[in-house]
């Protein structure tokens, strides 16, 4: 029972162009959301997070939207940039538990 | 300075083997995890400690043995390797409480890949 999807496995955009990574849930009780990218051999590095009480969150190139309604969260990247080419993994936790949940990961690849 | 640290970072063993994964955070987070990425490139939770009482304990085989002997590292002991647990074996830690949502963020560490041949 996956609680966390991503379910895109790829993406591929052009440099300079908007780069828009969804990821869907199941578990209501999921308080806050994170979104992580990896390198290969690397370990996933935290890019941006939201809480559960708000529906936007912005870090430079990075935003983060989500919609609790509809228990789907996106990160949206503007401009793109070809360093930015990797798995980008989103992860939700409930922090009574600690426990946080990675959906499947999303190739990026930008184009230069 | 390294946050969070795990060695080694690459472990070739014969199967039957015992190996051990090291794990250190100097974050001063309470909370320390060991996750497993899979062929498939799934991530999954295998433990938590939280101030060395372990607190998630997914369903792994008695095999795996994690070990915190401070609050600032967990190690992971595997007895009798089967060629199933090659992966990828991440740390990670989490500070629990702070201002804002900075006590919900987790931080992994670079990854120990086995093999088990």
């Amino acid at each position: 029972d996956q609680q966390v999807k991503q379910n895109s496995p790829s993406l591929s955009v052009q440099e300079g162009r908007i780069s828009i990574l969804n990821c869907d849930y199941t578990n209501s009780m999921f308080d806050y959301f994170l979104w992580y990218k990896k390198y290969p051999a690397e370990g996933p590095t935290f890019l941006i997070s939201i809480s559960s009480i708000k529906d936007k969150n912005e870090d430079g190139r990075f935003t983060v939207f989500l919609n609790k309604s509809a228990k789907h969260l996106s990160l949206h990247i503007v401009p793109s940039q070809p360093g930015d080419s990797a798995v980008y993994f989103c992860a939700a936790i409930w922090s009574n538990t600690g426990k946080l949940i990675f959906g499947q990961g999303t190739t990026l690849q930008v184009k230069p | 300075d390294t946050a969070v640290s795990q060695t080694p970072k690459y472990l070739v063993t014969q199967m039957g083997n015992d190996k051990s994964i090291k794990c250190e955070q100097n974050l001063g987070h309470d909370t320390m995890y060991w996750y497993k990425q899979d062929s498939k490139k799934f991530l999954k939770i295998m433990f938590s400690y939280n101030n060395k009482e372990l607190i998630i304990n997914e369903t792994v085989p008695n095999r795996f043995s994690p070990k915190s002997p401070d609050k600032a590292h967990l190690n992971l002991h595997i007895n009798s390797l089967e060629l199933g647990d090659s992966a990828v074996y991440f740390c990670a830690s989490r500070q629990d409480q702070g201002p804002g949502d900075s006590g919900n963020t987790i931080y992994f560490g670079e990854g120990s890949w086995l093999t088990v041949v």
